[in-house]
C-alpha cells in the first residue's frame, strides 16, 4: 500500500501570509494525486487535482505542484474563508490514501 | 439536484452489522465509479471502499472481508454492508462521486455522511 505523509501536521498563520504545506508519498504516484479541503462539519471539497491543476472556481491563491514523491500546496496570500484542514488523497493504486491532514488555524 | 443522502447509521453493537445506502439524484449515476469515505470525530479521512460501473469493488486491508460494497442502478442506490463491526469502525461516512476522465479523478460530490457508532 503507499502510505502518504503531510508536513505540517498543523500551522497556524495570519491574513495574507504564504503557506506551504508538503506531502509524500512512499513510492513514485507520478501525478495521481489531488488535494481537498475540509471545514469543521462539513464534506471535503475538491481544491487540485493532477497535482497542479485547480479545479473550476476555486480561487487562483491556491496552486499545487510536483510529481512522483513529492508534492506541494501553496495557498499565496491566507484569506480569512481559508482557515480549514488539508488533505492530499493519491488515487494512483489502490488502495487509495490519503494524507494524516493539515490544519491551518488562525495565528 | 445533484446530490448524494445517505441513509442507515445508527448505533451498532460490536461484532454487528450495519447496512448503509447512499441515494443519487440529478445525474446519471450508472456512469459514475462510487466511493465510501469515513472520518472518525476529529480524526482524518481514511478511504473505505470503491466500486466501478462494471461492478468491480475495491477495499483496503482493514475492512476487507468485513465490509462489502454494492450498488443498485435501477435505483439509483449505493451500499455499503457492514460486518463483524469494531469499535474502530465508529466514523462519519461519506458517500463520495469519482469524476474519472483520461488525465482527470478526483471526488466531484459528497454526501453530508451518515454517523456509524460501534459501542456496548
Amino acid at each position: 500500500d503507499i502510505q502518504m505523509t503531510q508536513s505540517p501536521s498543523s500551522l497556524s498563520a495570519s491574513v495574507g501570509d504564504r503557506v506551504t504545506i508538503t506531502c509524500r508519498a512512499s513510492q513514485g504516484i507520478r501525478n495521481d494525486l489531488g488535494w481537498y479541503q475540509q471545514k469543521p462539519g462539513k464534506a471535503p471539497k475538491r481544491l487540485i487535482y493532477a497535482a497542479s491543476s485547480l479545479q473550476s472556481g476555486v480561487p487562483s491563491r491556491f496552486s499545487g505542484s510536483g510529481s512522483g514523491t513529492e508534492f506541494t500546496l501553496t495557498i499565496s496570500s491566507l484569506q480569512p474563508e481559508d482557515f480549514a484542514t488539508y488533505y492530499c488523497l493519491q488515487h494512483n493504486s489502490y488502495p487509495i490514501t490519503f494524507g494524516p491532514g493539515t490544519k491551518v488555524d488562525i495565528k | 439536484e445533484v446530490q448524494l443522502v445517505e441513509s442507515g447509521g445508527g448505533l451498532v453493537q460490536p461484532g454487528g452489522s450495519l447496512r448503509l445506502s447512499c441515494a443519487a439524484s440529478g445525474f446519471t449515476f450508472s456512469s459514475y465509479d462510487m466511493h465510501w469515505v469515513r472520518q472518525a470525530t476529529g480524526k482524518g479521512l481514511e478511504w473505505v471502499s470503491a466500486i466501478g460501473t462494471a461492478g468491480d469493488t475495491y477495499y483496503p486491508g482493514s475492512v476487507k472481508g468485513r465490509f462489502t460494497i454494492s450498488r443498485e442502478n435501477a435505483k439509483n442506490s449505493l451500499y455499503l454492508q457492514m460486518n463483524s463491526l469494531r469499535a474502530g469502525d465508529t466514523a462519519v461516512y461519506y458517500c463520495a462521486r469519482a469524476h474519472v476522465g483520461y488525465y482527470t479523478w478526483y471526488f466531484d460530490l459528497w454526501g453530508r455522511g451518515t454517523l456509524v457508532t460501534v459501542s456496548s
